[in-house]
């Protein structure tokens, strides 16, 4: 198992503004995974952050609006840039392989 | 792209009456697993089945996964408060890569 923690665990951003959140696991990862869950909805993948490489986004996802650090193997970072009132949601970080992932706490962003 | 759904997207049932969720791809899957997310909470593994026709148990849920391993449903008999939550199931997009299905939310009432 994995235990992850998250910084901020909620914040209440303005309009037009960046947020960075810290994502930090206990142990050596390869992938680490970014989510986003809007309010009432399913998990949907942002991208995928391996150390040592650019992050792959999916699609509907772009670099530009969620730029990605993974500096090495128990830390990456997820920034949701210029944001919007639409970006208002709980970003999640997860590891896990092919067997099962975990997941950290969250952070419940409200953007206004 | 491959989607997910699952249904009913919501249910409430009685302290006592027994609670299914039922989960479809529109692709065949190589594996399956399934979350429960508290609310407030973040998912919580429960489970992956990957044989066609696996049915796995764990105390009063069970889970299945169909002879097509397209589908799958969790069953839970005799629901508790503690059972309240939003299940989910996920499906491999590559690799270590999930896609999750739509949730079901559970209510149970005491």
């Amino acid at each position: 198992s994995a235990v992850i923690s998250q910084k901020p665990s909620r914040d209440i951003c303005q309009r037009g503004t960046s947020l960075t959140i810290q994502c930090q696991v206990d142990s050596q990862v390869t992938m680490m995974f970014w989510y986003r869950q809007q309010p009432g909805q399913s998990l949907t993948l942002i991208a995928t952050a391996n150390q040592g490489s650019e992050a792959t986004y999916e699609s509907g996802f772009v670099i530009d609006k969620f730029p990605i650090s993974r500096p090495n193997l128990t830390f990456s970072t997820l920034t949701v840039s210029n944001m919007s009132p639409e970006d208002s949601s709980i970003y999640l970080c997860s590891v896990g392989g092919t067997y099962e992932q975990y997941f950290g706490p969250g952070t419940r962003l409200t953007v206004t | 792209g491959q989607q997910v759904m699952q249904i009913p997207q919501y249910q409430h049932v009685q302290e006592g009456e027994d609670f299914t969720t039922y989960c479809n791809s529109s692709t065949t899957l190589s594996n399956i697993q399934w979350y429960k997310q508290r609310p407030g909470g973040h998912p919580v593994f429960l489970i992956q089945l990957v044989k066609s026709g696996e049915v796995k148990k764990q105390k009063r849920l069970t889970f299945q996964f169909g002879e097509a391993k397209k589908n799958s449903s969790l069953h839970i008999t005799a629901t508790q408060t503690t059972d309240v939550g939003t299940y989910f199931c996920a499906g491999p997009l590559t690799g270590n890569q999930f896609y999750f299905g739509t949730g079901t939310s559970l209510t149970v009432i005491p």
